[in-house]
């Protein structure tokens, strides 16, 4: 079954401990990216990836690392996470970015306390 | 810059029609359509590109202007089912940017 997958689906965290949320797709799409939903402000993008090695960021990339060393994976790391990072994340992939579909992951549930 | 949608709630009887806008200030290569659920991740409607070609589900419908840099969401004969957060994206230069979303309330 063609899906992306994130890994944890709920994590409560403290100020200052470092983590990690997985994003895995398998169709092999060369496009993906990583957006926050906050109420009110719709799905704001992170980092987004074209390619293996090739990240940029999005519309609201401070706190935000994201690394893409394979095709199939491309992780949101918080080095330092902060509680107005508590939100709603959402991994996508496309085949390009370029018109077409975007295949969005279950999401993610963060809160920093 | 996110564009910018209207209205950003509506509430319909089933069966009734609706229109969500969206537009932008910048020269769009494509808009897309999704549609959330609450607690659920956005699924994909349509995408309208530059030039005419559309791509998505044949029960929707849906407009650009690309002078105007424009689009239009078009809900006919409303169904339960329909009941919803909408956002368009705006693509620029492969780079997909959301609105805020239009909720849509259907009651029976």
């Amino acid at each position: 079954e063609a899906q992306v997958t994130q890994n944890p689906r709920y994590l409560i965290t403290v100020t200052g401990k470092k983590l990690t949320v997985t994003c895995s797709q398998n169709m092999n799409h060369e496009y993906m990216s990583w957006y926050r939903q906050d109420p009110g402000l719709g799905l704001r993008q992170i980092y987004y990836s074209m390619n293996v090695e090739v990240t940029d960021k999005g519309d609201v990339p401070e706190g935000y690392k994201v690394s893409r060393k394979e095709k199939r994976n491309f992780p949101l790391i918080l080095e330092s996470p902060s509680p107005n990072q508590t939100s709603l994340y959402f991994c996508a992939s496309s085949n390009t970015q370029a018109g077409n579909e975007q295949y969005f992951g279950p999401g993610t549930r963060l809160t920093v306390t | 810059q996110q564009p910018v949608q209207s209205p950003q709630a509506v509430i319909l009887r089933e069966g009734e029609d609706a229109v969500i806008n969206c537009s932008s200030s910048k020269a769009l290569y494509s808009v897309h359509w999704y549609r959330q659920k609450h607690g659920e991740a956005p699924v994909f409607l349509m995408i309208l590109l530059k030039g005419g070609e559309q791509k998505g589900h044949e029960k929707i419908s849906a407009s650009f202007n690309e002078k105007k840099q424009q689009s239009s969401l078009y809900l006919t004969a409303s169904q339960l089912s329909y009941s919803g957060t909408y956002f368009c994206g705006t693509e620029v230069y492969e780079k997909l940017t959301f609105g805020t979303g239009t909720r849509l309330t259907i009651i029976p």
